[in-house]
């Protein structure tokens, strides 16, 4: 059974910092990693998709890479501004089962600090 | 282009009563899911469908039922509705992993159901 694991839980960093958010997973099978955020009260919206062919993609201000074969996955976010402040998820998607569901991690809480 | 849209946004119900909570999705995705978010427990797969008419159990199936009678709609159903059930509801689609370079998957704003 596919786990997902993100740490840390939470983080606070000053304003411009560059950091990094990790995401690891018990099985390397994989087809796909998508990073998500979460502000509070809201839905999920879809940052960045690694499929498993895949090293890295970039989005802006946000690089994630993928390293399948040790089971990890980071998220980087070059120079936070306060706006970054949200949950951020990573899921996996897997071929065991039927369903190819995506396996979530509990998320990383950032809070960017003005 | 809508997405993914869940209805409704917000619900309160008393124990025992039923509801029914629709996704509908406009990007022709085979599969469809629906989540529940709880604190401290990720989201967790309730039920599923990957194509129209098809539907099976997730991780934590008790206590819903679903139907996937159009392809563009998914609907969750609580027969009794329980203090337990109290969480968010997220329902996403996506094409079939399987196709590289698809597979993204797309969530809707969710669904706050309180139980009480």
């Amino acid at each position: 059974k596919q786990e997902v694991t993100q740490i840390p839980a939470a983080l606070s960093v000053p304003e411009g910092e560059n950091l990094v958010l990790n995401c690891s997973f018990t099985d390397s099978a994989i087809y796909n990693l998508q990073w998500f955020r979460q502000d509070p009260g809201k839905g999920l919206t879809s940052l960045l998709l690694i499929q498993s062919s895949q090293r890295e993609q970039t989005s802006g201000r946000l690089n994630a890479s993928l390293d399948k074969s040790s089971g990890r996955s980071t998220l980087y976010i070059a120079a936070s501004q306060p706006g970054d402040s949200a949950t951020y998820l990573c899921a996996v998607r897997s071929p065991s089962g039927s369903a190819r569901q995506l396996t979530f991690g509990s998320g990383t809480q950032l809070t960017v600090l003005p | 282009n809508a997405g993914v849209t869940q209805t409704p946004k917000f619900r309160v119900l008393k124990t025992g009563q039923s509801m029914t909570l629709l996704c509908a999705q406009d990007m022709n995705h085979e599969y469809m899911y629906w989540y529940r978010q709880d604190p401290g427990m990720g989201l967790r797969l309730i039920h599923y469908s990957v194509g129209e008419g098809t539907t099976a159990k997730g991780e934590v199936p008790d206590g819903y039922n679903v139907s996937r009678l159009k392809k563009q709609n998914f609907l969750l159903g609580l027969e009794s509705a329980a203090p337990s059930q109290t969480s968010v509801y997220f329902c996403a689609s996506s094409f079939s992993p399987i196709l590289v370079q698809m597979g993204e998957a797309f969530f809707g704003q969710g669904t706050r159901l309180t139980v009480v």
